[in-house]
C-alpha cells in the first residue's frame, strides 16, 4: 500500500490551524497512525486508529478520516510543534508517508 | 517508564555483517510484539521487520528478506537485528519500537553506515 502525504513542507504562524493529509492507494479503514519527529529525536506517537489521541498528547492535535483519505489537524500552533510529521498505515504490513516538515513563519 | 535502548551500530563495509541489540525495560517485554524501523539520512521512515511476542512469527520488508533476521531473548528483555550482506542502501538510523500495529514507543536509534 502506498501512502501519499501532503504537503511536503508547510510554513505557518503561531496560533494558526494547519492540516496535513495522507492518501492511501487502497482502503485502509481507520488503520492509520500519525507521528511527530523533532530534529535529532526519535518519532513520537500522536494518533492511532485514525483518530485516537495517544497518552500525553495535547488535545490541539486531532486525526480524522477513513478509507483512503486521512488527515492530521493541529489547532492553535505552538512553537514546540515545529517538527516533521509522518503517517503510517497498518492495514497491510506497514507503510509510512514521506513526511511533512512544519516550520514557523 | 518504558525504555528502549539500541546498541551495536557503526561503520561496516559492504557485504559484511552487523548485529543490533535493543534492551527493553519498564514493561513486560514478552507480552508485546516488537519491530525495527529505519530512517536513511534526511529521509523518511521505513518499516524493516516485526517479531511476535513469543518469537514464533516474523515479517520483513522485501528489500531485507533473506539478509536480515529479527529475533528476541525474552529472558533478557532484548530484541536483535542480525544484518548480513549489507549494502550501501542499508545506511540509516535503526530504531527499535514496541509494536501494536502502530509503534507506541521508540528507542533513541542507532546509526549504521555501510561504506568501504
Amino acid at each position: 500500500i502506498q501512502m501519499t502525504q501532503s504537503p511536503a513542507s508547510l510554513s505557518a504562524s503561531l496560533g494558526e490551524t494547519i492540516t496535513i493529509e495522507c492518501r492511501a492507494s487502497e482502503d485502509i479503514y481507520s488503520n492509520l497512525a500519525w507521528y511527530q519527529q523533532k530534529p535529532g529525536n526519535s518519532p513520537h506517537l500522536l494518533i492511532y486508529d485514525g483518530s485516537k489521541l495517544a497518552d500525553g498528547v495535547p488535545s490541539r492535535f486531532s486525526g480524522s478520516g477513513s478509507g483512503t483519505q486521512h488527515s492530521l489537524k493541529i489547532n492553535s500552533l505552538q512553537s514546540e510543534d515545529v517538527a516533521s510529521y509522518f503517517c503510517q498505515q497498518y492495514n497491510i504490513y506497514n507503510t509510512f508517508g514521506a513526511g511533512t516538515k512544519l516550520e514557523l513563519k | 517508564e518504558v525504555q528502549l535502548v539500541e546498541s551495536g551500530g557503526g561503520l561496516v563495509q559492504p557485504g559484511r555483517s552487523m548485529k543490533l541489540s535493543c534492551a527493553a525495560s519498564g514493561f513486560t517485554f514478552n507480552n508485546y510484539d516488537m519491530a525495527w524501523v529505519c530512517q536513511a539520512p534526511k529521509k523518511g521512515l521505513e518499516w524493516v521487520a516485526t517479531i511476535s511476542y513469543d518469537g514464533s512469527t516474523t515479517y520483513y520488508r522485501d528489500s531485507v528478506k533473506g539478509r536480515f533476521t529479527i529475533s528476541r531473548d525474552n529472558a533478557k528483555s532484548t530484541l536483535y537485528l542480525q544484518m548480513d550482506s549489507l549494502r550501501s542502501e542499508d545506511t540509516a538510523t535503526y530504531y527499535c519500537a514496541r509494536y501494536l500495529y502502530y509503534f507506541d514507543y521508540w528507542g533513541q536509534g542507532v546509526m549504521v553506515t555501510v561504506s568501504s
